[in-house]
């Protein structure tokens, strides 16, 4: 099954500093990456996505890329502000639809 | 419009109960997920149910874990003979079509804790 690995496990970064979450994955045959926030005591929620054919998105603050040679994909967060604080989480499915989850990056912006 | 529910919020139990959790989809969401997040841990897929088809039960753990769909809304998982490593935040997701690209919402979960 597909396997998905997730870096740093914690991120700390200056408010208006990026931050930069990084996962890879194991299944070739992966064509769905989103990420989901999940803020403290609350449910995970998606805040953006990536498909196969795609290698970059962007979404005001944040970004996403993807490298399918290398099994890998990332998440850029700009101009960092105290509410972006909170795990995130990256996944990736492929055609057995289910999503396998990295472990989380626990994201704190500092004032 | 109303988002997942799930009941109960928490739930602490023995050590060799059963327990029954319940998720409430999305109304018209025809794809059901259940998924176990166990603390500083990622999600772990547990089941999943697409409209009438067969649930994909691959992420259940062992036998002790079970889940129906009734009426193709409504989810319970039952969890048999809890154990301690049963402790774990148990969460629920519907989306509209299911298969991939379709946005999955999660639930609040269900904090369950086995003493």
């Amino acid at each position: 099954g597909e396997n998905v690995e997730q870096h740093p496990s914690t991120l700390s970064v200056q408010e208006g500093d990026s931050a930069v979450i990084k996962c890879t994955y194991s299944d070739s045959a992966s064509n769905y990456f989103p990420w989901y926030k999940q803020e403290l005591g609350k449910r995970p929620q998606l805040i953006i996505d990536i498909r196969s054919n795609v290698g970059e998105k962007k979404d005001q603050r944040i970004a996403v890329t993807l490298n399918k040679t290398a099994k890998h994909f990332s998440l850029h967060i700009t101009e960092t502000q105290p509410e972006d604080s909170a795990v995130y989480f990256c996944a990736a499915s492929g055609p057995d639809y289910k999503l396998s989850f990295g472990a989380g990056t626990t994201v704190t912006v500092r004032a | 419009g109303a988002g997942v529910s799930q009941s109960p919020s928490n739930k602490v139990t023995e050590k060799g109960k059963d327990v029954e959790l319940r998720c409430d989809p999305i109304s018209g969401h025809t794809a059901l997920y259940w998924y176990r997040q166990s603390l500083g841990q990622g999600l772990e897929f547990l089941i999943y149910f697409q409209g009438n088809s067969a649930p994909d039960k691959s992420g259940l753990p062992s036998d002790r874990f079970s889940a129906e769909r009734t009426g193709g809304s409504v989810s319970t998982l039952t969890i048999q003979r809890t154990q301690q490593e049963d402790s774990a935040v148990y969460l629920c997701a519907s989306s509209s079509q299911g298969g991939l690209y379709n946005e999955q919402f999660f639930g609040p979960g269900t904090r369950l804790t086995v003493l």
